[in-house]
C-alpha cells in the first residue's frame, strides 16, 4: 500500500527555471494539499483540492499553480523559480474534505533547492 | 493574530521517562485537533487527534490532552524510546474553515 507518492524526492533548479512536483494517492481519497515547510516555520498551507475538479489557494500560493489531473493525481508546479522557494514540500490527502478523524497522510517530501 | 504554536522549539528526554509536548492555540473556533510526529526525511505522520468536546484521548503510549478554558493541549508520550525522537506538530481544524493549521514543531531529542 503506496500511501501518498511524490516525485522527485530531490531538485535542484536554477531562479527562472520552472518544473512541476508530481503527488500520486492510491487510498482513493476526495481531497488533496500542498504544503511547504520552512525551518521554525511549521508546514504552510499552498493550494488544496477539496474534490476532484475544484482547487483553492491556501496561505502561500504565490508563484504556484496546480492541477487536480483526476481523482488520485494532484500536481504543483512552479513557472519561475526563486531563492524564496527553496523548501521541502509536502503532498497530503485526506478521505474528506475536513480532515478529521483520520487525519492526512503525508508524501515523503521534495526537497527543492533554488540557486 | 490566529495560529497554532508550540511552547517549546526542543525537548531532550531521558529513554524510559514520560514526554510532555505542549501546543498553545488562540482561535476559540477551533474544535478539532491533531499530533503528528515527523521523523528525519520523512513526511508527518497521524498520531492521536481530539475533538473539543473531549478532554482526554488515549492511544498506545500516547495521551493527548485539551484544556478549552486556557486554549492549550499537550501530548504525552509514556516510557520515551529512542523511536520517539522526532519533530511533534499539533494542528487545529476549525469547523467553519476545515483546513489544517499547523504549529512550528517541538524537536523530542530521547538520549540513551
Amino acid at each position: 500500500n503506496a500511501g501518498v507518492t511524490q516525485t522527485p524526492k530531490f531538485q535542484v533548479l536554477k531562479t527562472g527555471q520552472s518544473m512541476t512536483l508530481q503527488c500520486a494517492q492510491d487510498m482513493n481519497h476526495n481531497s488533496m494539499y500542498w504544503y511547504r515547510q520552512d525551518p521554525g516555520m511549521g508546514l504552510r498551507l499552498i493550494y488544496y483540492s477539496a474534490s476532484e475538479g475544484t482547487t483553492d489557494k491556501g496561505e502561500v500560493p504565490n508563484g504556484y499553480n496546480v492541477s487536480r489531473l483526476n481523482k488520485r493525481e494532484f500536481s504543483l508546479r512552479l513557472e519561475s523559480a526563486a531563492p524564496s522557494q527553496t523548501s521541502v514540500y509536502f503532498c497530503a490527502s485526506s478521505l474528506t474534505f475536513t480532515g478529521r478523524d483520520y487525519g492526512y497522510t503525508f508524501g515523503s517530501g521534495t526537497r527543492l533547492t533554488v540557486v | 493574530g490566529e495560529s497554532v504554536g508550540l511552547h517549546l522549539p526542543t525537548l531532550s528526554v531521558q529513554e524510559g521517562d514520560n514526554s510532555i509536548i505542549n501546543c498553545a492555540y488562540s482561535n476559540s473556533a477551533s474544535d478539532y485537533f491533531i499530533w503528528y510526529k515527523q521523523e528525519s526525511g520523512k513526511g508527518p505522520q497521524f498520531i492521536i487527534d481530539i475533538r473539543s468536546n473531549m478532554d482526554k484521548r488515549q492511544g498506545q503510549r500516547v495521551t493527548v490532552l485539551l484544556n478549552k478554558t486556557v486554549k492549550h493541549l499537550s501530548l504525552q508520550i509514556a516510557a520515551t524510546q529512542p523511536g520517539d525522537s522526532a519533530v511533534y506538530f499539533c494542528a487545529e481544524n476549525r469547523s467553519n474553515d476545515y483546513k489544517l493549521s499547523f504549529g512550528a514543531g517541538t524537536t523530542v531529542t530521547v538520549r540513551a
